[in-house]
């Protein structure tokens, strides 16, 4: 079945530090999608990429689509406390169901 | 309004008791979803409601069952859980089953004792 890897699964980093977290799909998918998990908080859409090689930015966000629809990334420039929580990336194949990333965690010290 | 209600928000039961779950959604979205997660792991689909018929089920045991009574709710029907099923139930909505976003709601976070 799809399987969507996500590393790192913790990253702790000083305000200001920026942090990336990957996904890799173990077969191509037709999008990908991210969400935020604040603690004790639900799932929150980030972000879809369905092209190609997409590349979306959102402030201090940026979200890239591998150019062979298998792998994406989120990164962050200068974090912010409010940053913190859980990051899932969810990727979809042709079919309806999304399956999620083991997520990443971040902290993020004052 | 952009949001998914879900009640209650905490529940404990008893192995033997039966309870539902309950999910609203006004955003006229005909796609919703129950999904299970557990303490620091990524949701788990368990149904998919589409048009209010049942989409997809993930093989889910028999002991939770799925109901959609209308567009705009979502039950899930528990009977006879067993302590591992202690987890957040997530639901969610799209406006269609497929390529768009989902909206979650808040959970309901349950004890099985």
């Amino acid at each position: 079945g799809q399987q969507v890897m996500q590393i790192p699964q913790y990253q702790h980093v000083q305000e200001g530090e920026d942090f990336t977290t990957y996904c890799n799909s173990s077969t191509t998918l037709s999008n990908i999608q991210w969400y935020k998990q604040r603690p004790g908080g639900h799932p929150v859409f980030l972000i879809q990429l369905v092209k190609s090689g997409e590349v979306k930015k959102q402030k201090r966000l940026t979200f890239q689509f591998g150019e062979a629809k298998k792998n994406s990334s989120l990164h962050i420039t200068a974090t912010q406390t409010t940053d913190v929580g859980t990051y899932f990336c969810a990727g979809r194949t042709s079919g309806s169901r999304l399956t999620f990333g083991e997520g990443t965690q971040l902290t993020v010290n004052p | 309004d952009t949001e998914v209600t879900q009640t209650p928000k905490h529940l404990v039961m008893g192995m033997t008791n039966k309870k539902s779950l309950k999910c609203e959604q006004h955003m006229g979205h005909r796609a919703m979803y129950w999904y299970k997660q557990k303490a620091k792991k990524p949701p788990e689909l368990m149904f998919v409601y589409s048009y209010e018929k049942l989409s997809i089920n993930e093989s889910v045991p028999s002991r939770f069952s799925p109901e959609c009574p209308n567009s705009s709710l979502l039950n899930l029907h528990l009977h006879a859980l067993q302590p591992e099923d202690s987890a957040l139930y997530l639901c969610a909505s799209s406006r269609i089953q497929g390529n768009t976003e989902a909206f979650f709601g808040q959970g309901t976070r349950l004890t099985v004792v």
